[in-house]
C-alpha cells in the first residue's frame, strides 16, 4: 500500500477536453505539491498548497487541497498536447517525512 | 550553465562493472538528492545530503555508494548491480533540505543493467 495513491494511473483525451487527478491518502498532510515531468526530464514544480481547502490556479490548471489535508486534486481545463506528461503529487506528512505519489500518466492527442 | 545537471544520460552497464553517475546544481543550494524512479512504482528516495552531510540513507544496498565532495556536486558510484536497478536514477537539490522544501530535479540519467 503506497502513503499517496494517484487516479487514474493512464489518461489519454483528446485536445481540448477537460480532466481531473486525484491524490488520495489516509494521512494528513502539512502541504502537498504537484510535479509534470516531461519525457526524458525530470519533475517540475507546479505548485505547493499548505491550507486545508485551498485551491490555487496556474492559467488552465486548478489544484484543490481537501478541507482535512489528506488529498488533493488537479484539474485541467481545455487540455493541450503540451500538457502530456506524468503528473506527481507529493506530500510532507506532520512528521516532516516527504513522500510522492504513485503518478498519473496523461496523454492529450492532438 | 543553470539548474541541475545529471551525466551521462544514459548508462548501459554489465553486474561487474563500476560505474559513477555525476549530478551537479548551480542554485547555490544547500542539499542534494538521489531518487530511483522505477515503472510504476512512486520516485524512491535513496540519499540526502544537507551541507555536504549524509542525513538519510533509506534502506539502499551497498552496492549504491554516494558521494557529496561539496554542496555543487553529487556522485552515485555503482558496482556489481542487478538487473532490477535499471531505472531513472534522478539527482534533485533544494534550498535548505528541510522536509517539503522546493525540490529541482535534474534531467535524470537512464541506467540499463544488463
Amino acid at each position: 500500500t503506497q502513503l499517496l495513491e494517484q487516479s487514474p494511473q493512464f489518461l489519454s483525451i483528446q485536445e481540448g477536453e477537460n480532466l481531473t487527478v486525484y491524490c488520495n491518502s489516509s494521512s494528513v498532510f502539512s502541504s502537498l505539491q504537484w510535479y509534470r515531468q516531461e519525457p526524458g526530464e525530470g519533475p517540475v514544480l507546479l505548485v505547493t498548497v499548505v491550507t486545508g481547502g485551498e485551491v490555487k490556479k496556474l492559467k488552465r490548471l486548478t489544484f484543490q487541497f481537501g478541507d482535512a489535508r489528506k488529498d488533493s486534486s488537479l484539474h485541467i481545463t481545455a487540455a493541450q498536447p503540451g500538457d502530456t506528461g506524468l503528473y506527481l503529487c507529493a506530500g510532507e506528512t506532520l512528521g516532516n517525512q516527504f513522500y510522492f505519489g504513485t503518478g498519473t500518466s496523461l496523454t492529450v492527442i492532438p | 550553465e543553470t539548474g541541475v545537471t545529471q551525466t551521462p544520460r544514459h548508462l548501459v552497464m554489465g553486474m561487474t562493472n563500476k560505474k559513477s553517475l555525476k549530478c551537479e546544481q548551480h542554485l547555490g543550494h544547500n542539499a542534494m538528492y538521489w531518487y530511483k524512479q522505477s515503472a510504476k512504482k512512486p520516485l524512491e528516495l535513496m540519499f540526502v545530503y544537507s551541507l555536504e552531510e549524509r542525513v538519510e540513507n533509506n534502506s539502499v544496498p551497498s552496492r549504491f555508494s554516494p558521494e557529496c565532495p561539496n554542496s555543487s556536486h553529487l556522485f552515485l558510484h555503482l558496482h556489481t548491480l542487478q538487473p532490477e536497478d535499471s531505472a531513472l536514477y534522478l539527482c534533485a537539490s533544494s534550498p535548505a533540505g528541510v522536509s517539503g522544501d522546493t525540490q529541482y530535479f535534474g534531467p535524470g540519467t537512464r541506467l540499463t543493467v544488463l
